[in-house]
């Protein structure tokens, strides 16, 4: 079993609607939770961060945390083809120490 | 938000030589630095973490008399991939730790990568 697993998609959306990308880990132990978001040939980019279970929105994107169930999920809004990218998400003991990365999912918006 | 940069941005070499990537915070010090690899459509894998003043850590599997990391500076970090082969052409991407500002946690900010081709 892997230790972040992420469904590889693609996702593919139509333009305006919700896409929503699920996460689960395997590491109980586990405090520090990141989405990032890959574009082709580039690094990853910081999305969102989340500690505490619950849901915290920034813009059109929305992170949700469940501890007990060890799944994390990434909300985003009127989505936009400039959204079209793979999302990883990544997992911590403790925030700013090693991340954990799950293999991503590939998310398409369609005009 | 903070900026890390690395160097080269892309780099091809013939099999056998070394080459050297630099990883620099611009705006912060950082204590901490990582390095990971990607290879085509797979995601990020840690290779090693790198802290000022001291050995770095590498992840199982990962040799260290191949990738020498330094990291002599709380600005600087470097990667030193010893005698290149083709399959050690991938994507290289350093990470720098910034310390929670006002008590706030840290957090990883990436480098935009380099890309090595061996010949």
């Amino acid at each position: 079993q892997k230790e972040v697993e992420q469904n590889s998609g693609p996702l593919s959306v139509p333009e305006g609607a919700i896409a929503s990308l699920n996460c689960t880990y395997s590491d109980r132990g586990s405090q520090s939770f990141f989405w990032y978001r890959q574009y082709s040939g580039k690094s990853p980019e910081l999305i969102m961060s989340i500690y505490s279970n619950g849901d915290k929105e920034d813009g059109r994107f929305t992170a949700q945390l469940n501890k007990a169930s060890q799944y994390v999920s990434l909300l985003i809004r009127d989505s936009q083809p400039s959204d079209s990218a793979t999302y990883l998400c990544a997992v911590s003991r403790n925030a700013g120490n090693m991340l954990t990365f799950g293999g991503g999912t590939r998310l398409m918006v369609k005009p | 938000g903070a900026v890390v940069s690395q160097h080269p941005s892309w780099v091809i070499c013939k099999s056998g030589t070394s080459v050297k990537i630099e990883c620099r915070s611009l705006d912060f010090q950082a204590t901490t630095m990582f390095w990971y690899r990607q290879f085509p459509k797979q995601s990020l894998m840690l290779m090693a973490t790198s802290n000022e003043g001291s050995k770095a850590t590498y992840e199982q599997g990962v040799e260290k008399d191949k990738f020498l990391i330094n990291h002599a500076s709380l600005t600087l970090s470097t990667l030193t991939v010893t005698s290149a082969h083709p399959e050690d052409s991938s994507f290289y991407i350093c990470s720098a730790r910034r310390s929670g500002l006002a008590g706030g946690t840290d957090t990883q900010y990436f480098g935009p990568g380099t890309r090595l081709t061996v010949l």
